[in-house]
């Protein structure tokens, strides 16, 4: 089956500084992924859509120039909190859709929890 | 926006007992209903789907029953086994968009 892969999984920064967080489809290409925030114990909370060579699509109230997204290849797409602070630190999730395909289905990666001091 | 609530909040039943999980949306131009299971540190899943077109969908244990006109959908877990213990997720979506608008979530516990 498709895979979507996220690295890292886990990452403790300072506050002030940024990180980075990369979400890869490994079997598949993927034109368009999403990023999700996912609070202890809530819902994924969609935060924005990347698509492959253009500008992310940020839902209302997430801020762009903090959570910054690029989709620079089909394969690949990296979530950068900027000046992390510890309310930012949260579990974020990528998922992606196969591009040849329009079942619906999203893969979803494994997670990346920031915990930001 | 679309908006989709989910009911319960937590559910735990017996082994063997069956579970129910209820979701409504808001936007009549969803189309397409898949429900995901998340274990404890683990990504989503699909487990199954249903598209507006059709009004129930089985899949051996698990089956999903869909009324548009009151807008609401639900999983039905049939034969309970404790793995089947996990937060499941409903969501709605306009078919072609794939942006997910996810439920609350329901953590089930089955009790062996």
């Amino acid at each position: 089956g498709a895979v979507v892969s996220q690295h890292p999984s886990r990452v403790i920064c300072k506050s002030g500084t940024s990180v980075k967080i990369e979400c890869r489809s490994l079997d598949f290409q993927a034109t368009t992924m999403f990023w999700y925030r996912q609070f202890p114990k809530k819902s994924l909370m969609l935060m924005a859509t990347s698509n492959e060579g253009s500008k992310a699509t940020y839902e209302q109230g997430v801020e762009k120039d903090k959570f910054l997204i690029n989709h620079a290849s089909l394969t690949l797409s990296t979530l950068t909190v900027t000046s992390a602070h510890p309310e930012d630190s949260s579990f974020y999730i990528c998922s992606a859709r196969m591009s040849s395909t329009g079942t619906g289905e999203l893969f979803f990666g494994e997670g990346s929890r920031l915990t930001v001091l | 926006g679309e908006n989709v609530e989910q009911h319960p909040s937590t559910l735990s039943v017996q082994e063997g007992d069956s579970a129910v999980i209820k979701c409504t949306y808001s936007d009549s131009a969803s189309n397409y209903f898949p429900w995901y299971k998340q274990e404890l540190g683990k990504r989503p899943q699909l487990i199954i789907d249903i598209r507006s077109n059709v009004g129930e969908k089985k899949d051996q244990r698990i089956a999903v029953t869909l009324n548009k006109t009151a807008k609401h959908f639900s999983l039905h877990i049939t034969e309970t086994q404790p793995e089947d213990s996990a937060v499941y997720f409903c969501a709605a979506t306009l078919s072609g968009t794939y942006k997910y608008i996810f439920g609350t979530g329901t953590r089930l516990k089955v009790l062996a």
